[in-house]
């Protein structure tokens, strides 16, 4: 266990939908990390927090966003699904940057 | 723009043998390097790092060079056993910089 939680570990869900994935950062972590990953590819950066407050974006569509919230926890909200969306959904923390991150196991998503 | 790659998409090693994973950035303002291994169905996981200040650094079995002349970033793993058959990651990331950017990976397959 690694300490960041995500859930759920699998969602199939049909196009044009709206989904919510979750994570919780590891214990003391302040920053969250969002990447998406898609088959046998490299993982792209979405978004991160850092206490709240949005601080990098990547390549994250407009169809994505994203929020921390109080107790740190975060959510990443996919909606108007597309088939292309299927891929895992990794979150990640750390104490602040110039840190290597922890990562949660992932949420698979797959859209239908 | 930026981007980290690596030279090699896939490695075959034989079990008892030295590997050593590649990778070029192209950022030469990045201070920070890290190494990450992620095994099938999980989430990335750290596995050693190095700050622009040094040229190499060990740790167990591991060890990463930094050449900064060339921008340049290696993985050594000593006597590589199968447990080691995963995909790695190298990432970098910049001063004040708020996200990591991730090389595409290499596949590592170990032979018994």
């Amino acid at each position: 266990d690694s300490g960041v939680t995500q859930t759920p570990k699998h969602l199939i869900t049909a196009t044009g939908q709206r989904v919510t994935l979750r994570c919780s950062p590891r214990s003391g972590d302040l920053s969250v990390y969002w990447y998406q990953q898609s088959l046998d590819q490299g993982l792209q950066f979405l978004i991160q927090y850092y206490n709240g407050e949005e601080r990098a974006k990547g390549n994250i569509l407009e169809r994505f966003s994203a929020q921390q919230f109080p107790d740190l926890h975060s959510e990443l909200n996919l909606s108007s699904l597309e088939l292309g969306d299927s891929a895992l959904y990794f979150c990640a923390s750390s104490a602040g940057t110039g840190f290597g991150y922890t990562f949660g196991s992932g949420t698979r998503l797959t859209v239908v | 723009g930026e981007s980290v790659g690596l030279h090699l998409p896939t490695l075959s090693v034989q079990e008892g043998d030295n590997s050593i994973i590649n990778c070029a950035y192209s950022n030469s303002a990045s201070d920070y390097f890290i190494w990450y291994k992620q095994e099938s169905g999980k989430g990335p996981q750290f596995i050693i790092d190095i700050r622009s200040n040094m040229d190499k650094r060990q740790g167990q079995r591991v060890t990463v060079l930094l050449n900064k002349t060339v921008k340049h970033l290696s993985l050594q793993i000593a006597a590589t056993q199968p447990g080691d058959s995963a995909v790695y990651f190298c990432a970098e990331n910049k001063p004040g910089g708020f996200k990591t950017i991730f090389g595409a990976g290499t596949r590592l397959f170990v032979k018994a």
